[in-house]
């Protein structure tokens, strides 16, 4: 089944403690994005990566790191999480032949204590 | 940056009515797609409309886009309690490698029994 995961769905950590969400897509795509959603806000941005080893700022980045060693996989991580970073967070993937359409992950509900 | 926003913020209806939600963006667009978003859980693509088209129709769903008012709507017909979720359109750009998009903060719908 074609489909992106991410793990952890749901962690609750304490400020400055490191962290790592794994998003992991089965579909071979290029393109993945990570997303942040907060009430009133929509969807934005954080990373996004065209590639293996390409990697860019989406919106806002602040707080954040990504990496993309493998196509499959695109993790985020939190070097020193902080309160303002409790969020839902949404990783997405998207093929080259199927303009901007975007497969998303369930979601990693994350709280920062 | 927020680019889409919906209208209504919210919208309440009864089974077997439609619904209709709209989308104003500011910037010019290669493509306008919406998505479904149950409760917590990620987005779901349902369609996508390119710049240079004016009306799609999917099953059930009917985007039009008017680029001249930049502006786009997304009718649901014959409405189901299913049907209940958050729709969010989205704007994808030539920029951010060509796949990038940016979502508005959505309209809530809920369809009564």
């Amino acid at each position: 089944e074609a489909q992106v995961t991410q793990n952890p769905r749901y962690l609750i950590t304490v400020t400055g403690k490191k962290l790592t969400v794994t998003c992991s897509q089965n579909m071979n795509h290029e393109y993945m994005s990570w997303y942040r959603q907060d009430p009133g806000l929509g969807l934005r941005q954080i990373y996004y990566s065209m590639n293996v080893e390409v990697t860019d700022k989406g919106d806002v980045p602040e707080g954040y790191k990504v990496s993309r060693k493998e196509k499959r996989n695109f993790p985020l991580i939190l070097e020193s999480p902080s309160p303002n970073q409790t969020s839902l967070y949404f990783c997405a993937s998207t093929g080259s032949g199927r303009a901007n359409e975007q497969f998303f992950g369930p979601g990693t509900r994350l709280t920062v204590l | 940056s927020q680019q889409g926003e919906e209208d209504p913020q919210a919208l309440s209806i009864q089974e077997g009515e439609n619904a209709t939600m709209n989308c104003s963006y500011k910037t010019s667009i290669n493509n306008l797609q919406w998505y479904r978003q149950n409760s917590g859980r990620g987005l779901v693509h349902l369609i996508l409309i390119r710049s240079n088209e004016r009306e799609k129709h999917s099953g059930r769903l009917r985007v039009t886009l008017d680029t001249s008012k930049k502006s786009s709507s997304l009718l649901i017909t014959a409405s189901r309690a299913a049907d209940t979720a958050s729709y969010f359109c989205a704007t994808g750009s030539l920029t951010g490698g060509g796949n990038k998009l940016t979502f508005g903060t959505g309209t809530q719908l809920k369809v009564e029994l």
